[in-house]
């Protein structure tokens, strides 16, 4: 299994400002995938980041507000940007499993907008 | 309507008894079928998966799907305080693109 780091842990930031979450990988891995786990819903997938290539991003979020970067196979940031209180939230960063169906989580980054 | 509809709890029970959870989804196009377990704080982590209608049993755990019904279940049995964690139901259409419900918290009084 792999192992995820992510930075900040958490933070808190006054509206209209930028974040950007760093996340770690101990292994060289394909595919890197960035999620929002808001309270009482499902977690929700953001954009898929494959190295040497732009990211993916799912209905709902764009390139202007959720800007990824991939530089190498163990490395990804996301960054939150021109926020407001609606993007308080979790964010998860995962990684590809060995099976289609199994990804690995980061611990989150606990984000609150004021 | 969700993709994936998850009951978010809370659910409390006193040790030793059986937690039963359960999801509905509406893509009769998943085929794996995932539990994942969250700690507070702590990001989720893959529990069991069923691939496809069938039962899975490994040691307290019991994972059912019922495709026909879109319709599956995590049983825990004799459920232990350090069983206490956010228990998310996923689902994949076998690609990497994972739909999950919203998690039911579970909380294992001793």
């Amino acid at each position: 299994s792999a192992v995820i780091s992510q930075k900040p842990s958490r933070d808190i930031c006054q509206r209209g400002t930028s974040l950007t979450i760093q996340c770690q990988v101990d292994s060289q891995v394909t595919m890197m995938f960035w999620y929002r786990q808001q309270p009482g819903q499902s977690l929700t997938l953001i954009a898929t980041a494959n190295q040497g290539s732009e990211a993916t991003y799912e209905s709902g979020f764009v390139i202007d507000k959720f800007p990824i970067s991939r530089p190498n196979l163990t490395f990804s940031t996301l960054t939150v940007s021109n926020m407001s209180p609606e993007d308080s939230s979790i964010y998860l960063c995962s990684v590809e499993g060995t099976r289609s169906y199994e990804q690995y989580f980061g611990p989150g980054t606990r984000l609150t907008v004021t | 309507q969700k993709e994936v509809e998850q009951d978010p709890g809370p659910l409390s029970v006193p040790e030793g008894a059986i937690v039963s959870l359960n999801c509905t989804y509406s893509n009769s196009a998943f085929q794996y079928f995932m539990w994942y377990r969250q700690y507070s704080r702590k990001g989720p982590e893959l529990l069991m998966y069923t691939y496809s209608s069938g039962n899975k049993e490994d040691g307290r755990f019991t994972a059912q799907v019922d495709k026909s019904s879109k319709y599956i279940s995590l049983f825990i049995r004799d459920s232990q305080p350090s069983d206490s964690a956010t228990y998310l139901c996923a689902m994949s259409a076998d690609d990497y693109k994972l739909s999950f419900g919203a998690g039911t918290t579970v909380t294992v009084r001793a």
